[in-house]
């Protein structure tokens, strides 16, 4: 149990385009999701916190305006990259969170793979 | 704010060897701390997690972590590599129990030597 999925694995774009990516959590619902995006050899940083009926919070230094979150369903939230340029070019990461309190769970997903010519 | 600190970013050890990855933390609040395993091209996985009920943190496939308070740390062991340990090693940290998003460390590639 407890599985997230992530869509597309891996994508190219062109610069200028806008790519959308998917989690979905598909055996539970996750009133909370969070997006990640890991630079080669680096740690995954936290982007932002999408809560579903809700407006997303970012972290500091993210554009929300580049990066458009929609978490519509208590299964799916989307990122949106859009115009995206090459420096946007990264693993993205979902995790969802299950339980309550001390029992809180990310389960994450297995990341997309975003590479922008 | 919080932050996690990994030491070493890879970690060679003979299969049947402990395992020792080693994490600290900086936290201006007692922490929840956590140990994230990724397999290549799956998803984190959680080892295990630190929420102050006990010092002594069980996990799955045979890995544990204590608190040490006094040293802002919270490093992984196993007694006896096995071939299939090697993936990744993740150390995280939340003010929030995991409901708030996590600060990672940087990673630890383990590696398993036959």
């Amino acid at each position: 149990g407890a599985v997230v999925s992530q869509h597309p694995s891996w994508v190219i774009c062109k610069s200028g385009t806008s790519v959308k990516i998917e989690c979905r959590s598909l055996d539970f619902q996750a009133t909370t999701m969070f997006w990640y995006r890991q630079f080669p050899k680096q740690s995954l940083m936290l982007m932002a916190t999408s809560n579903e009926g809700s407006k997303a919070t970012y972290e500091q230094g993210v554009e929300k305006d580049k990066f458009l979150i929609n978490h519509a369903s208590l299964t799916l939230s989307t990122l949106t990259v859009t115009s995206a340029h090459p420096e946007d070019s990264s693993f993205y990461i979902c995790s969802a969170l299950t339980g309550t309190t001390h029992t809180d769970t990310q389960y994450f997903g297995p990341g997309t793979r975003l590479t922008v010519l | 704010a919080q932050s996690v600190t990994q030491l070493g970013s890879h970690v060679s050890v003979s299969e049947g060897a402990l395992v020792l990855l080693r994490c600290n933390y900086s936290s201006s609040v007692p922490p929840y701390l956590f140990w994230y395993v990724q397999y290549p091209n799956q998803g984190l996985q959680l080892l295990l997690k630190y929420t102050s009920a006990a010092t002594l943190v069980k996990g799955i496939n045979g890995f544990e972590a204590e608190f040490k308070k006094s040293e802002t740390s919270f490093h992984l062991t196993k007694p006896s590599a096995h071939m299939s340990d090697a993936a990744e090693y993740f150390c995280a940290v939340s003010l929030g129990g995991g409901a708030d998003g996590l600060t990672f460390g940087k990673g630890t590639h383990l590696i398993i030597q036959p």
